[in-house]
C-alpha cells in the first residue's frame, strides 16, 4: 500500500528566504508525482508535475525534483514571498490513475 | 483551468440525509476518481470509475456509491450522512489507455453535515 509522508507539517520563514519541502513515498512504482498548492477553503492548484522518467521540473521560482529509487521528492521555493503562504500537497499517481496524497506542509511566509 | 467542473460548490445537509455530488470530466476521459479531503488532511481516495464500472475502492463504506455516464459526467452519492462526512470532495478525470493522460482535478464541492 502506497504511503506518502510530508515533512515538515508546518514551516514559518521570513520573506526572501529559500526553502525546501520534502515528500517521501513507499512504493516506487509510480506514474508521476505532482505538487499542489491549496489555499484555505479552496481546491487544489497544480504547481509542478514530474513524470516517472523525469528527474525535475521548474516553473518560475519553483523547482521540484524526483528520485524514484529512494522514494523522495523535494519542492524548492526560491525567494519566498508572503503570497506563497499556503498548504503544499504532494501526490503520487499510479499507472491505474489513482493518487495517494500526503497531508501537506503548511507554509507561512512572514513579511 | 483543468477542464473538470463540479457542482454544487458548497452544500449543507443534516445527519441522515442523502447527497449527490456531480462532476463533469474532460472530454474523452474514460476514468473518474473521487477523493474526500477532511480538514487538515490530504485527499483520500474513495473510488474510481472506468468506462462506467467501478474500478477500485478505498477504505470507504458502501453508503458511498457512484455513477459514471457516457457523456463524461459522473456522480458521487452518499447515503445516511454522518457528521464526519463533512469535507471537501474532489473529482479527477483521466484517460487510461492509448495516449495515457494524468489526472486533472476539479475545484471540489465542500459539504457540511450538521
Amino acid at each position: 500500500k502506497q504511503e506518502v509522508t510530508q515533512i515538515p507539517a508546518a514551516l514559518s520563514v521570513p520573506e526572501g528566504e529559500n526553502l525546501v519541502l520534502n515528500c517521501s513515498f513507499t512504493d516506487s512504482a509510480i506514474y508521476n508525482l505532482q505538487w499542489f498548492r491549496q489555499d484555505p477553503g479552496k481546491g487544489l492548484t497544480s504547481l509542478l508535475l514530474i513524470q516517472s522518467s523525469q528527474r525535475e521540473q521548474t516553473s518560475g521560482r519553483l523547482n521540484a525534483s524526483l528520485d524514484k529509487s529512494s522514494g523522495r521528492s523535494t519542492l524548492y521555493i526560491a525567494a519566498s514571498q508572503p503570497g506563497d503562504s499556503a498548504t503544499y500537497l504532494c501526490a503520487v499517481e499510479t499507472n491505474a490513475g489513482k493518487s495517494t496524497f500526503g497531508d501537506g506542509t503548511t507554509l507561512t511566509v512572514k513579511p | 483551468e483543468t477542464g473538470v467542473t463540479q457542482s454544487p460548490t458548497h452544500l449543507i445537509k443534516t445527519r441522515g440525509q442523502q447527497v449527490t455530488l456531480r462532476c463533469s470530466s474532460q472530454s474523452g476521459h474514460n476514468t473518474v476518481s473521487w477523493y474526500q479531503q477532511a480538514l487538515g488532511q490530504g485527499p483520500q481516495f474513495i473510488f474510481q470509475y472506468y468506462r462506467e464500472e467501478e474500478n477500485g475502492r478505498g477504505n470507504f463504506p458502501p453508503r458511498f456509491s457512484g455513477l459514471q455516464f457516457p457523456n463524461y459526467s459522473s456522480e458521487l452519492n452518499v447515503n445516511a450522512l454522518e457528521l464526519n462526512d463533512s469535507a471537501l470532495y474532489l473529482c479527477a478525470s483521466s484517460l487510461l489507455a492509448g495516449d495515457r493522460e494524468t489526472q486533472y482535478f476539479g475545484p471540489g464541492t465542500r459539504l457540511l453535515v450538521l
